[in-house]
C-alpha cells in the first residue's frame, strides 16, 4: 500500500510569491491533516480536511489556505510568501471516523520544504 | 489549550544504555497520546500510542503508559542502539463529543544521539 506522497519535494520561491503545495494520502483515508515545521516554533496544525471540508484549523493567518478534492487529494496554497514562512510543511492522512483507536493514527508524507528568499 | 512539554534535549547515550524521555501534557478529558519519531530527511513515523489512562504503548522495544494522575507519557527503552537515533515527539489528540478529529499537538521534540 502507497504511504502519504507530497509533491515537490523541494521549493524555493522570493517573498510577495504564491505557491501550492500537494499532498496524496493513503487509499481509503478520507482525513487530510497539514503541518508546519520550523526550528523555532516546531510542529503547529495549520488545519485538517475531511471529505472535501475544513473540519478544523489552527492559528495561523488567511494567506495559508486549503482544499481537499473528491478523490480525497488535498492541496494547500500560501499566498503573498514571508520570510517566516520558510518551513518543512508536513501532510498528514488518516481514516477520519473520529474514534478513539485506528481511525484517529496520522501516517505522515516525507513533506514539501519550501525556503523562502 | 492543549499543550504537551517534553524534556529538554538533546540526550546522548551510549549503545545499550537505558532511554527516558519525559513526556507531560496539559488538556481537558481524555486526549489519546503519541510517540512520533523523525528519521533525517523524512516524515514523522508512529512509534506507539495510547488512548486511555493507563494504557501502555509499545513497539520495538520502546513503552511508555498513559498516567492521567501525573498527566504523563515518558518513552522508554530498556537497551538503544545507534540505529534509535532520530528525533522523538511527544503529542495528543483531543477528542470531543467522543470524537477524535486529525489536530495532534506536539511538544517541541527531543534529539537523540547514540554512540557505538
Amino acid at each position: 500500500k502507497a504511504g502519504v506522497t507530497q509533491t515537490p519535494r523541494y521549493l524555493i520561491k522570493t517573498r510577495g510569491q504564491q505557491v501550492t503545495l500537494s499532498c496524496s494520502p493513503i487509499s481509503g483515508h478520507r482525513s487530510v491533516s497539514w503541518y508546519q515545521q520550523t526550528p523555532g516554533q516546531g510542529l503547529q496544525f495549520l488545519f485538517e480536511y475531511f471529505s472535501e471540508t475544513q473540519r478544523n484549523k489552527g492559528n495561523f493567518p488567511g494567506r495559508f489556505s486549503g482544499r481537499q478534492f473528491s478523490n480525497s487529494r488535498s492541496e494547500m496554497n500560501v499566498s503573498t510568501l514571508e520570510l517566516g514562512d520558510s518551513a518543512l510543511y508536513l501532510c498528514a492522512s488518516s481514516l477520519g471516523r473520529g474514534t478513539a483507536g485506528a481511525d484517529n493514527i496520522q501516517y505522515f508524507g516525507a513533506g514539501t520544504r519550501l525556503s523562502v528568499l | 489549550g492543549d499543550s504537551v512539554t517534553q524534556m529538554e534535549g538533546p540526550v546522548t547515550l551510549s549503545e545499550e544504555a537505558f532511554l527516558t524521555i519525559n513526556c507531560t501534557y496539559t488538556a481537558t478529558g481524555y486526549p489519546s497520546l503519541f510517540w512520533y519519531v523523525q528519521y533525517p530527511g523524512e516524515g514523522l513515523q508512529l512509534l506507539l500510542k495510547a488512548t486511555k489512562a493507563d494504557d501502555k504503548g509499545s513497539n520495538k522495544g520502546f513503552e511508555a503508559t498513559y498516567r492521567k494522575e501525573t498527566t504523563s507519557f515518558h518513552l522508554e527503552k530498556g537497551s538503544v542502539q545507534v540505529s534509535d537515533s532520530a528525533v522523538y515527539f511527544c503529542a495528543l489528540s483531543q477528542k470531543i463529543g467522543g470524537t477524535s478529529y486529525g489536530k495532534l499537538t506536539f511538544g517541541q521534540g527531543t534529539i537523540l544521539t547514540v554512540h557505538p
